[in-house]
């Protein structure tokens, strides 16, 4: 199995623009995690799907941000508009039942 | 809510030395995993432990779960550079679907 994929793995974008982070979960997780990485706070889950459907968007920071997960391999995490207080790195997880998650490389996300 | 501290936050040691890290709770869970996270990559799942009081052995890395199932520790023996990372340690929510995370200790092996 490829694991779980992420893309991009670097963006770099300007104040202002909308930035859209892709995932392809491991086939056969039923469960999608969207978390962001910073020194400063660590490991926050954004947001996490069970068999694609939301279920605790609670650590989106703000209207801003926004995900999606249209079908079982396929989920986005979209920032619009970005701010430079945005840059961190973004992990996508996903989960079979309620095991462990495994997790993507990561997209580093610089806003300038 | 369930919370897990682990400690120190920075290690930083000569290879061949011995450490150990540890994720403690106030709060009981099921299981406990840890997740070693290199420079540039994301975590990479280690071990689940499960039964109160188990000790697994991974290598050099050993793992242990409370008799009461609210700490864990992870001992490394004959540290190499290799082991350099990122250590998490994650727990399932009670009645969730997610996870709560410590907030890591970075160790760093010198050779």
């Amino acid at each position: 199995d490829a694991g779980v994929i992420q893309s991009p793995r670097h963006e770099v974008t300007e104040m202002g623009q909308e930035v859209t982070l892709r995932c392809k979960p491991i086939s056969g997780h039923n469960s999608l995690f969207w978390y962001r990485q910073t020194m400063m706070r660590g490991l926050e889950l954004l947001i996490y799907f069970n068999n694609n459907v939301p279920i605790d968007d609670s650590g989106m920071p703000e209207d801003r941000f926004s995900a999606k997960m249209p079908n079982a391999s396929f989920s986005t995490l979209k920032i619009q508009p970005s701010e430079p207080r945005d840059s961190a790195v973004y992990f996508c997880a996903s989960r079979p039942g309620a095991g462990e998650q495994y997790f993507g490389p990561g997209t580093r996300l610089t806003v300038t | 809510t369930q919370l897990l501290e682990q400690s120190p936050q920075f290690l930083s040691i000569q290879e061949g030395e011995n450490l150990t890290v540890y994720c403690n709770s106030s709060s009981v869970f099921s299981s406990l995993q840890w997740y070693r996270q290199e420079p540039g990559e994301g975590p990479v799942l280690l071990v689940t432990v499960v039964t109160g009081g188990e000790v697994k052995k991974l290598k050099r890395l050993t793992f242990q779960f409370g008799d009461a199932r609210k700490d864990s520790s992870l001992h490394i023996t004959a540290a190499q550079p290799g082991d350099t990372g990122l250590y998490l340690c994650a727990g399932p929510n009670t009645n969730a679907g997610k996870s709560t995370f410590g907030d890591g200790t970075t160790l760093t092996v010198k050779p």
